[in-house]
């Protein structure tokens, strides 16, 4: 595509719900993140994948965070048991292959509320 | 040791002027430090990014200006148009890694006509 899809772009939940949050990275881009900008803030990592493998899940604040991508392209980020402090908007990125200083294209993100 | 602290939060500036944002850091292994601009209901975008072994980096009216031993950079935007009205946040890594930007609080401008 043309750039990076996230849907929905807005996801209302209740407290203790489960829910999927998925990125289409741009057609072609091996490496993909999710980062997590709360309000007023910068973007935080959360989670790298190379290819269909998670390079670095060191930002996931907790267990109760999960992410995947089987094929290699879109991701899903998963959230159990959401909680109101969970409320922020995820973003995603990709880039071509990962490399140092390479450039990341994010998409518009899905902003999260946890009621 | 891994905060990027960003200021001001929040910036007006008449059109035509120069709009300027600093960041300082602590950890001395970063060594890639790019800006972002961000509209809202948008991702951030790349807009201009510097090693520490230049001291300036020029692209079109956006500048930074790097200072190692001071371990602090800044944004300088000359000739500030109101399209340029968004947050721009400054941003760290190490060792070239891409994906493990340490991002500041985010410089919210505000461009006057």
């Amino acid at each position: 595509g043309a750039g990076v899809s996230q849907t929905p772009s807005n996801k209302v939940t209740e407290k203790g719900k489960y829910v999927e949050l998925r990125c289409d990275p741009i057609s072609g881009h091996t490496a993909l993140y999710w980062y997590r900008q709360s309000l007023g803030q910068g973007p935080e990592f959360l989670i790298y994948f190379q290819g269909t493998g998670a390079a670095d899940d060191s930002g996931l604040p907790n267990d109760r965070f999960f992410a995947v991508r089987p094929e290699g392209s879109v991701s899903t980020l998963k959230i159990q048991r959401t909680e109101r402090g969970d409320s922020a908007v995820y973003l995603c990125a990709s880039s071509l292959t990962g490399g140092s200083n390479e450039k990341l294209f994010f998409g518009s993100g899905t902003q999260l509320s946890v009621l | 040791q891994q905060q990027v602290k960003q200021s001001p939060q929040s910036l007006i500036v008449q059109k035509g002027g120069i709009s300027i944002i600093n960041c300082a850091y602590e950890n001395t292994a970063f060594d890639y430090f790019p800006w972002y601009q961000q509209f809202p209901g948008k991702g951030p975008a790349l807009l201009i990014a510097i090693r520490p072994d230049v001291s300036e980096k020029k692209e079109g009216r956006f500048t930074i200006s790097f200072n190692k031993s001071a371990k602090q950079f800044s944004l300088h935007i000359m000739d500030s148009q109101p399209g340029d009205s968004a947050t721009y946040f400054c941003a760290a890594t190490i060792g070239g890694s891409s994906y493990k930007l340490i991002f500041g609080s985010g410089t919210r401008l505000l461009v006057r006509p």
